[in-house]
């Protein structure tokens, strides 16, 4: 149980181009999901938090409208990186957990985003 | 200071062997404590919570000391699968349950 999936597994996109990113839990019912990015030999970071039906909960750094997020739904969330650059090359992981406690977060396998 | 610290590694350690890692944390309001296991360009995926007591599964124990701010985990009768990076996450913010912050990971290489 407990399974996350993530659309597609591996990207790569020009420069100003958009990319969007499903994140799917498959077997359970997300009240929240996390969108994380993890930089080479870098920690996850927390991009935003999104419960479903409302406006996703940014990190301090990250820019609103260039990461897009909607939770429309219990089951589906996605980020859209508006305008790609270079330096948005990164792993974004997405996390969805039925509860929104600390120690139950499911992760999807994560989507390597190449912006050239 | 960082919000979790870990030694980065790589620890190289021959299998049968016995393994710890500490972790530190800067925030003293933390409420709840994990291990993750990270393997190359995949998700992580929970090892285990840690408690205040300290527990045990298996093969790995983990402890939480308060008063100092880290947590440690411990690998004993290491296996060639348990090669991989683990990940110290802590749980700053009492009014954010939901929010988790990970540490860097440490690289644990175990040599045939």
């Amino acid at each position: 149980g407990a399974v996350v999936s993530q659309h597609p597994s591996r990207v790569i996109c020009k420069s100003g181009t958009s990319v969007k990113i499903e994140c799917r839990s498959l077997d359970f019912q997300a009240t929240t999901m996390f969108w994380y990015r993890q930089f080479p030999k870098q920690s996850l970071m927390l991009m935003a938090t999104s419960n479903e039906g409302s406006k996703a909960t940014y990190e301090q750094g990250v820019e609103k409208d260039k990461f897009l997020i909607n939770h429309a739904s219990l089951t589906l969330s996605t980020l859209t990186v508006t305008s790609a650059h270079p330096e948005d090359s990164s792993f974004y992981i997405c996390s969805a957990s039925p509860s929104g406690g600390p120690g139950e977060q499911y992760f999807g396998p994560g989507t390597r985003l190449t912006v050239t | 200071r960082k919000e979790v610290e870990q030694d980065p590694g790589p620890f190289n350690v021959p299998e049968g062997a016995t393994v710890a890692f500490n972790c530190t944390y800067s925030n003293s309001a933390s409420q709840s404590f994990f291990w993750y296991r990270q393997d190359c360009r995949k998700e992580p995926k929970l090892l285990m919570s840690v408690y205040s007591s300290g527990n045990e599964d298996g093969r790995f124990t983990a402890q939480l000391n308060r008063a100092s701010q880290y947590i440690s985990l411990l690998i004993r009768d290491s296996k060639l699968s348990d090669s991989a990076t683990y990940l110290c996450v802590v749980n700053p913010d009492s009014n954010r349950d939901d929010k988790i912050i990970f540490g860097k990971g440490t690289r644990l290489h175990i040599l045939p």
